[in-house]
């Protein structure tokens, strides 16, 4: 099986600070990997597929990017809103996935 | 609206069994595969289970093989996932979510439901 590891595990930062969160996986898996954006007590919402396509109605301040098994999410500057919950996810597998242990992303 | 919404979550004893629902509306719902997701409290997303836009093909993950059944019922917009067996491990909030492109089977997940909260305790 795929493993995803994501680091760190919790990030504090400020409004306006650019932002980068790693997904590392334990064997290539070419750009098959999404990103997705939870807050407390509700769904995720996708961000980012195939490493670095940015779902449409997503903030241009949000980037991805990597392939293999390293991959980044980035944050150009971040917002209010963005003080959350990040997931990574891999989908190379035939018929299964897996997500990072998550990122929380708090205030300074 | 494509939506999602999920029903069925419960506190069961362990041992006990569960049926979680997840009707679609907005979208047509045979055409893409579908996936049962669960966060147990505090933790991160673990996936459970895909079934194929016909339903002639199932996969589970590890945890989930041989105790859990996803199905759906295309005529009803509806996907299931029948529990046995349950343990306090798989306390969780389940999620349905859609795969993002039709006729695909390992994707990105674009729509997600609202969740629903299962407790396994004596």
């Amino acid at each position: 099986d795929i493993q995803m590891t994501q680091s760190p595990s919790t990030l504090s930062a400020s409004v306006g600070d650019r932002v980068t969160i790693t997904c590392r996986a334990s064997q290539s898996i070419s750009r098959w990997l999404a990103w997705y954006q939870q807050k407390p007590g509700k769904a995720p919402k996708l961000l980012i597929y195939e490493a670095s396509t940015v779902e449409r109605g997503v903030p241009s301040r949000f980037s991805g990017s990597g392939s293999g098994t390293e991959f980044n999410l980035t944050i150009s500057s971040l917002q209010p809103d963005d003080f959350a919950t990040y997931h990574c996810q891999q989908y190379n597998g035939l018929y299964s996935a897996t997500f990072g242990g998550g990122t929380k992303v708090e205030i300074k | 609206e494509v939506q999602l919404l999920e029903s069925g979550g419960d506190l069961v004893q362990p041992g006990g069994s569960l049926r979680l629902s997840c009707a679609a509306s907005g979208f047509t719902f045979s055409s893409y595969a579908m996936n049962w997701v669960r966060q147990a409290p505090g933790k991160g997303l673990e996936w459970v289970s895909v079934i194929t836009g016909s339903g002639d093909n199932t996969y589970y993950a590890d945890s989930a093989e041989g105790r859990f059944t996803i199905s759906r019922d295309n005529s009803k917009n509806t996907l299931y996932l029948q529990m046995n067996s349950l343990s306090v491990e798989d306390t969780a909030a389940y999620y349905c979510a859609r795969d993002f492109r039709p006729a695909t089977l390992a994707d990105a997940f674009d729509i997600w439901g609202q969740g629903t909260m299962v407790t396994v305790s004596s």
